[in-house]
């Protein structure tokens, strides 16, 4: 079954901590990215990758970093710096690398900060 | 940078009527629009995209509409269903894969 796994779906972490999201996809996508979504904002990039080992930084990247070893995987850590972390957050990928393409979404990991 | 607005933030129709939901664009380089639709608690998916050489384009009863000039995009959905009710999203891109994205419409269609 092709597509987009993130994990874990929830969760929890303790102010201060960095944490770790997981995102793998097996459709043999280039193109990577993670997007941020909160209520009424709509979905803020926050990095985005076109080819392993190199990555860009979206609009909101102050407090994340990922990393992009392998053309299926693409985590995602928030850090300690991030101020607000608690939201949802959507990784996709894109077989394009120039040009647009259609962005193929996965599930989604929600975020809190306690 | 690309800006996107988009109206109205809450649509509600009864079925059969007709929505229609417009975004605005700031970047003139920008030639890639698409629109997703997220149900509840589910991932964002396609359906229906337009590129700035097309004023208009139709799947059964999605359309969107595309003014160059004026820096504007519009999603019509006719013949409204239920199962339509979800958050629609729409998107600007200039083709460097850093689409930017609307702040989103709740469409809510009543039986």
């Amino acid at each position: 079954d092709g597509g987009i796994t993130q994990s874990p779906k929830y969760l929890f972490r303790k102010e201060g901590q960095n944490v770790t999201l997981s995102c793998e996809q097996n459709l043999n996508h280039d193109a990577m990215y993670w997007y941020r979504q909160d209520p009424g904002q709509g979905l803020r990039l926050i990095y985005y990758s076109q080819i392993v080992n190199d990555f860009q930084k979206g609009d909101i990247a102050e407090g994340y970093s990922v990393s992009r070893e392998k053309k299926e995987s693409f985590p995602l850590t928030v850090t300690s710096a991030q101020k607000n972390p608690t939201a949802f957050y959507l990784c996709a990928s894109s077989i394009r690398t120039q040009g647009t393409g259609e962005l193929f979404f996965g599930e989604g990991s929600r975020l809190t900060v306690l | 940078g690309e800006n996107v607005e988009q109206h109205p933030s809450t649509l509600s129709v009864q079925e059969g009527d007709s929505a229609v939901i417009k975004c605005t664009y700031s970047d003139s380089a920008s030639n890639y629009f698409p629109w997703y639709k997220q149900e509840l608690g589910k991932r964002p998916q396609l359906i229906i995209d337009i590129r700035s050489n097309v004023g208009e384009k139709k799947d059964q009863r999605i359309a969107v509409t595309l003014n160059k000039t004026a820096k504007h995009f519009s999603l019509h959905i006719t013949e409204t269903q239920p199962e339509d009710s979800a958050v629609y999203f729409c998107a600007g891109d200039t083709g460097f894969q850093k689409l930017v994205f609307g702040t989103g419409t709740r469409l809510l269609v009543s039986p």
